[in-house]
């Protein structure tokens, strides 16, 4: 079992839309997730960073954390189509202060003019 | 501030070859991560340094892989010899400490 799961789409949605973006994780150990854009030939771009469970808001985009049900999300408002990319969720334990991070498979978006 | 660079963007070498991956950090980042992404799989791990400290290789595939950060700068990752299950891209990130990891641009390796 991957530790961190997620589904590869491809998803498409209208310019303008909300994304709900998801990720399941299974290593209880995980204190610190994270959300990454990657573009096509370029590497992943921080988006989102948080700690534990809860919300955090940045612009159009909200990352979500339940540990509870160990599920994490993303969710972009008023979608763009810059906004088109693969999104990587990530996880990684507090046992460090800089450990490795575990990635999902990623979810590639596709937003329709 | 410049970001995380890595080179060469590509390389092609046959089976047998060297070759050699560089990666320059965000200046004053003592933490850099070797990752790689191949052919349909996830991006995993490979190592971590602290300045020139290896402390974590636990994602390293076999001792073909070499990897070095001379005066807690700068890191090469070697691969030699290459096999064809070397391909992939090569991801180096670096950080401060507890908050995220800044990625490069990926070094494309193909084997042939």
């Amino acid at each position: 079992q991957k530790e961190v799961e997620q589904d590869p789409g491809p998803l498409s949605v209208p310019e303008g839309a909300i994304v709900s973006l998801n990720c399941t994780y299974s290593n209880s150990a995980f204190q610190y997730f994270m959300w990454y854009r990657q573009y096509s030939r370029k590497g992943p771009e921080l988006l989102m960073y948080t700690y534990s469970s809860g919300n955090k808001e940045d612009g159009r985009f909200t990352a979500q954390v339940d540990k509870s049900s160990k599920y994490i999300s993303l969710f972009i408002r008023d979608s763009q189509p810059s906004d088109s990319a693969t999104y990587l969720c990530a996880a990684r334990g507090g046992y460090s202060s800089a450990s490795k991070i575990i990635f999902g498979s990623g979810t590639r978006l596709s937003i329709r003019p | 501030e410049a970001g995380v660079t890595q080179f060469p963007s590509h390389s092609v070498i046959e089976k047998g070859q060297t070759v050699t991956l560089r990666c320059d950090p965000i200046s004053g980042h003592d933490n850099l991560y070797w990752y790689r992404r191949v052919m349909g799989k996830e991006i995993k791990f490979l190592l971590h340094f602290v300045k020139e400290s290896k402390q974590d290789e636990s994602g390293m595939p076999n001792n073909r892989f070499l990897a070095e950060r001379t005066g807690g700068t700068y890191s090469t990752l070697k691969v030699q010899p290459a096999e064809l299950e070397d391909s992939g891209v090569y991801f180096c990130a670096s950080s401060l400490g507890t908050e995220g990891q800044f990625f490069g641009p990926g070094t494309r390796l193909t084997v042939l």
